[in-house]
């Protein structure tokens, strides 16, 4: 079955360095998102991407944080400068088709801790 | 924007009894809402889902129900085994699946042998 797969399972960092977490969507889809869920709480919304621009993007997903689709099968998220706060498991997903909507399929998640 | 609320936050259920978990959402514009189960160390993995266009849907031993006029919906599952403790979310969406999923706070489900 196809799967998001996501890289690095665990990314440690210093508070102020720059972090690019890494997904590959399944191969046919057209919607890519991030969300992140801090330790015991909700999964929350980050951003939405289609079509190569961001469609939507919630109040957490201020400018330090940016997203690429830098080929045709990556989608990255890169953090800036790192807050503690940032500490999290980012979540990416994909759906796929256009339209009519789909199910969104996540990957495994990136544990992100920030020194 | 949307707020969804979820209860209970734990819940544990004896073997082959049945489990209800309950959401609410404030968006009248929401019309999709999937259920996902989240196993420790992996993504949150969609195990059903349900559009506004209908009132309940089954699956085996899962099945949702929807009240669009009350702002609810919840997950029941029937004859529990042990391999269904794992923490299950639901989530709204203002579209059909293309959009932004905005999530429950979560509920642990214990089932006792």
């Amino acid at each position: 079955e196809p799967e998001v797969t996501q890289t690095p399972s665990h990314q440690v960092t210093q508070m102020g360095q720059e972090v690019i977490l890494r997904c590959v969507p399944i191969s046919n889809h057209l919607y890519f998102y991030w969300y992140r869920q801090i330790l015991g709480q909700k999964v929350e919304f980050l951003v939405s991407f289609y079509n190569n621009e961001i469609s939507e993007k919630s109040e957490i997903f201020d400018d330090q944080f940016s997203v690429e689709r830098p080929d045709g099968s990556n989608f990255t998220l890169k953090i800036r400068s790192t807050k503690l706060e940032d500490s999290a498991m980012y979540f990416c997903a994909s759906s796929g088709l256009a339209g009519a909507g789909d199910i969104q399929y996540f990957g495994a998640g990136t544990r992100l801790s920030v020194l | 924007g949307e707020n969804v609320e979820q209860h209970p936050s734990t819940l544990s259920v004896q073997e082959g009894d049945s489990a209800v978990i309950k959401c609410t959402y404030s968006d009248s514009a929401s019309n999709y809402f999937p259920w996902y189960k989240q196993e420790l160390g992996k993504g949150p993995q969609l195990i059903i889902d349900i559009r506004s266009n209908v009132g309940e849907k089954k699956d085996q031993r899962i099945a949702v129900t929807l009240n669009k006029t009350a702002k609810h919906f919840s997950l029941h599952i029937t004859e529990t085994q042990p391999e269904d403790s794992a923490v299950y979310f639901c989530a709204a969406s203002p579209n059909f699946g293309n959009e932004k999923l905005t999530f429950g706070t979560g509920t642990r489900l214990t089932i006792i042998p």
